[in-house]
């Protein structure tokens, strides 16, 4: 089956460095999302990996490999705003998303 | 500018009531898509639809429905066959034949309580 597995919750500090790792199973590979959510609102686009390697992009950097099924959302200098969850979706090979449960970041003083 | 609308925000349902959420694209895509998410969830697809006049079924379709008589229009029904509709709902399209990078769109979402 088609499965995501991110954490359900982290705690970090402002100003800090936070990891959010994505383990997926799809049924081929169409590439990688991450999205942030915040309550009540729909998600907006943070990144994409299709291929190996660290995509950076500001404070957000992606990284993917695809031959551990495996991904992870980078976020430096944290701020308050960045309170959210965060969404990983992998996209099969007939271009439907698979989405994890998401990840709720609490970011405290 | 291009976008996707979605109403209403807010949405209130009566035990055996149908209720229909809009969902309505000026970006020209083709695919369309409806997700139910529940609080601390992710999402979950109800409908989708690549082209005029046809939808496919996601994972959890039973008690809803959808058309696309439209290009532009793919609303969808919470009938009273649904027994636990209270949920965000959120629409999204794509570009047919472009998957790559920010190119899937959503509309605000909505928010269905059943009273």
């Amino acid at each position: 089956g088609q499965n995501i597995d991110q954490p359900t919750e982290m705690t970090a500090t402002e100003g800090a460095i936070v990891q959010i790792n994505c383990t997926y199973q799809t049924s081929g590979f169409n590439g990688l999302f991450w999205y942030q959510q915040h309550a009540g609102e729909a998600p907006t686009f943070l990144s994409y990996n299709v291929l190996d390697g660290l995509e950076e992009k500001g404070r957000f950097s992606s990284f993917l490999s695809r031959s551990k099924g495996y991904s992870y959302l980078l976020l430096k200098e944290l701020q308050m705003k960045d309170s959210a969850s965060y969404l990983c979706a992998a996209m099969d090979s007939n271009y439907q998303l698979i989405w994890g449960a998401g990840t709720k970041l609490i970011i405290k003083p | 500018d291009g976008g996707i609308t979605q109403s209403p925000k807010y949405l209130f349902r009566k035990e055996g009531q149908n209720v229909t959420l809009s969902c309505e694209q000026n970006l020209n895509h083709d695919a369309m898509y409806w997700y139910r998410q529940d609080p601390g969830q992710g999402l979950r697809l109800i409908y989708y639809s690549q082209i005029v006049n046809d939808f496919q079924k996601g994972d959890i379709a039973e008690g809803y429905s959808v058309s696309r008589e439209k290009k532009e229009s793919f609303p969808l029904t919470v009938t009273s066959a649904q027994k636990n509709p209270t949920a965000f709902y959120l629409c999204a399209s794509t570009p047919l034949i472009d998957h790559s990078g920010n190119t899937i769109y959503f509309g605000e979402g909505s928010w269905l309580t059943v009273v």
